[in-house]
């Protein structure tokens, strides 16, 4: 069964990277399809897509974050990372990674969007001084 | 940017009857929606997705209908154990994917 766990940064200051990974256990990144992904949710507040990567390392961003997140993969390690500079306060949140359900679709190449399942059970990163 | 707009905030419902919850998009995303669940402090699970195929392993007594930009979730029999959030998704135009504010069940 696919499980993804986050890393847990716990304080980050501002002006500072915040930087997460998540590992992949149960299946390998690099036999899969799918991408994979950051969702982030504040605290009390609704859900974010930051953005996601494909195995090759095709990545996709939320234009929101105006190009301040880097999303990376390592195949041999079976993980992918978030990298977010330079944070502040409203980067307070909880962050999970997921498999985003995103694929090429096999006859036509075409990138076909998708849901997010399973999801790492989150970790909550404070950007505070 | 795909608008997503749920209601109602709050929903309160007795145990064994039926819940609605309605998300509606800012503009058509065909079928291209799906639902999650968030119990309190858990991470969301994927409820439904393609607007009505229920995930693996989730209770026959949820289901979602609508196409466009009109959607609903129904819980046909509340259990006490469905208190969350819950949650809509677009995938048809990105990015960004983008979520609807989510929706509270309460049980009365």
């Amino acid at each position: 069964q696919l499980h993804l766990q986050e890393s847990r940064p716990g304080l980050v200051k501002p002006g500072d990277s915040l930087s997460l990974i998540c590992t992949v256990t149960g299946g390998a990144i690099s036999g899969s399809n799918y991408y994979w992904g950051w969702i982030r949710q504040p605290p009390g507040r609704g859900l974010e897509w930051i953005g996601s990567i494909s195995y090759s390392g095709s990545t996709l961003y939320n234009p929101s974050l105006n190009s301040r997140a880097t999303i990376s993969v390592d195949t041999s390690q079976n993980q992918f990372a978030l990298n977010l500079l330079p944070v502040t306060a409203a980067d307070t949140a909880m962050y999970f990674c997921v498999r985003d359900l995103a694929h090429h679709d096999v006859l036509t190449g075409q990138l076909q969007s998708g849901w997010f399942d399973p999801w790492g059970q989150g970790t909550l990163v404070t950007v505070s001084s | 940017e795909i608008v997503m707009t749920q209601s109602p905030a709050t929903l309160s419902v007795s145990p064994g009857e039926r819940a609605t919850l309605s998300c509606r998009a800012s503009q058509s995303v065909s079928s291209n929606l799906a639902w999650y669940q968030q119990k309190p402090g858990q991470a969301p699970r994927l409820l439904i997705y393609g607007a009505s195929t229920r995930a693996t392993g989730i209770p026959v007594r949820f289901s979602g209908s609508g196409s466009g930009t009109e959607f609903t979730l129904t819980i046909s029999s509340l259990q006490s154990e469905d208190l969350a959030v819950y949650y809509c998704q677009q995938y048809n135009i990105w990015p960004p994917y983008t979520f609807g504010q989510g929706t509270k069940l309460e049980i009365k």
